[in-house]
C-alpha cells in the first residue's frame, strides 16, 4: 500500500486564492520531504526541501513567499500556493526519504488548476 | 552539478518489439544512486529500479532489464517483447549520496513510450 499520501489529489481554484497541499508519510517518520513540480509534458523539477523544525530550502527561481512550506511534524509537510495564478497550474508531487529502507517514496501527486 | 539526459523524447513501437530507453548522467560524486520510474497517465510515479554506483551488475526483472556502465555514464533500460500496458513516460533519475538513496532526485527529461497493438 501507499506509504506517502497527498491531499487533495485534484484542486480547481480561482485566480488569487490560496491552496494548501498536504503530504503525509503514513508509517514512518520523515524529517525531510521534497516537493517537486511537473508541468504538462515536462519532467519533475525540485522546488524545495522541507525540513522538520526548520525553514525549507528553496531551489533557485522558486519564490519562497509564494510557495509556503511548513513541516510541522515528522509525518506531515504542507505546501501552500498563495495567491495562485493560472501559471501555477501544475502537478505537484512530494517525496519522503525512508532511511531504514535506503530509498524514498513518492506521493501520488496533486493536480492544481487555477482558473 | 548533477544532470540526467534522456535523449529520446518519444519512442513508438509495435507490440512485441524490444525497446531500449537511454539515460546518460553527470555527477561529481563517486557514490550515487540511479533510478528508473514509470509514470502512467494517472501521474503517479511507479518505482522500477534503484542501482548504486558501486554495483555495475546488470539486472533483469521479467521483461525489464537494465544496463549500467560507469565508463560511459549510462544506465539504459530495455523492455523485451513490449506490451500496450508499457505505454507511459519513463524517467531516469540520479541521487547523490548525502543521505544514502534518500536524497533529492534529479530527473531526466523523460521518454514517452507508445506501444501500439
Amino acid at each position: 500500500g501507499a506509504v506517502v499520501s497527498q491531499h487533495p489529489s485534484w484542486v480547481i481554484c480561482k485566480s488569487g486564492t490560496s491552496v494548501k497541499i498536504e503530504c503525509r508519510s503514513l508509517d514512518f517518520q520523515a524529517t525531510t520531504m521534497f516537493w517537486y513540480r511537473q508541468f504538462p509534458k515536462q519532467s519533475l523539477m525540485l522546488m524545495a526541501t522541507s525540513n522538520e523544525g526548520s525553514k525549507a530550502t528553496y531551489e533557485q527561481g522558486v519564490e519562497k513567499d509564494k510557495f509556503l512550506i511548513n513541516h510541522a511534524s515528522l509525518t506531515l509537510s504542507t505546501l501552500t500556493v498563495t495567491s495562485a495564478h493560472p501559471e501555477d497550474s501544475s502537478f505537484y508531487i512530494c517525496s519522503a526519504p525512508r532511511a531504514s529502507k535506503g530509498t524514498q517514496y513518492f506521493g501520488p501527486g496533486t493536480r492544481l488548476l487555477v482558473l | 552539478a548533477q544532470k540526467v539526459t534522456q535523449a529520446q523524447t518519444e519512442i513508438s513501437v509495435v507490440e512485441k518489439e524490444d525497446v531500449t530507453l537511454d539515460c546518460v548522467y553527470e555527477t561529481r560524486d563517486t557514490t550515487y544512486y540511479l533510478f528508473w520510474y514509470k509514470q502512467p497517465p494517472s501521474g503517479e510515479l511507479v518505482f522500477l529500479i534503484r542501482r548504486n554506483s558501486f554495483d555495475e551488475q546488470n539486472e533483469i526483472s521479467g521483461r525489464y532489464s537494465w544496463n549500467f556502465q560507469k565508463s560511459t555514464s549510462s544506465f539504459n533500460f530495455t523492455i523485451t517483447a513490449s506490451q500496450v500496458v508499457d505505454s507511459a513516460v519513463y524517467f531516469c533519475a540520479l541521487s547523490e549520496s548525502t543521505r544514502g538513496a534518500g536524497n533529492m532526485l534529479t530527473f531526466g527529461g523523460g521518454t514517452r513510450l507508445m506501444v501500439k497493438p
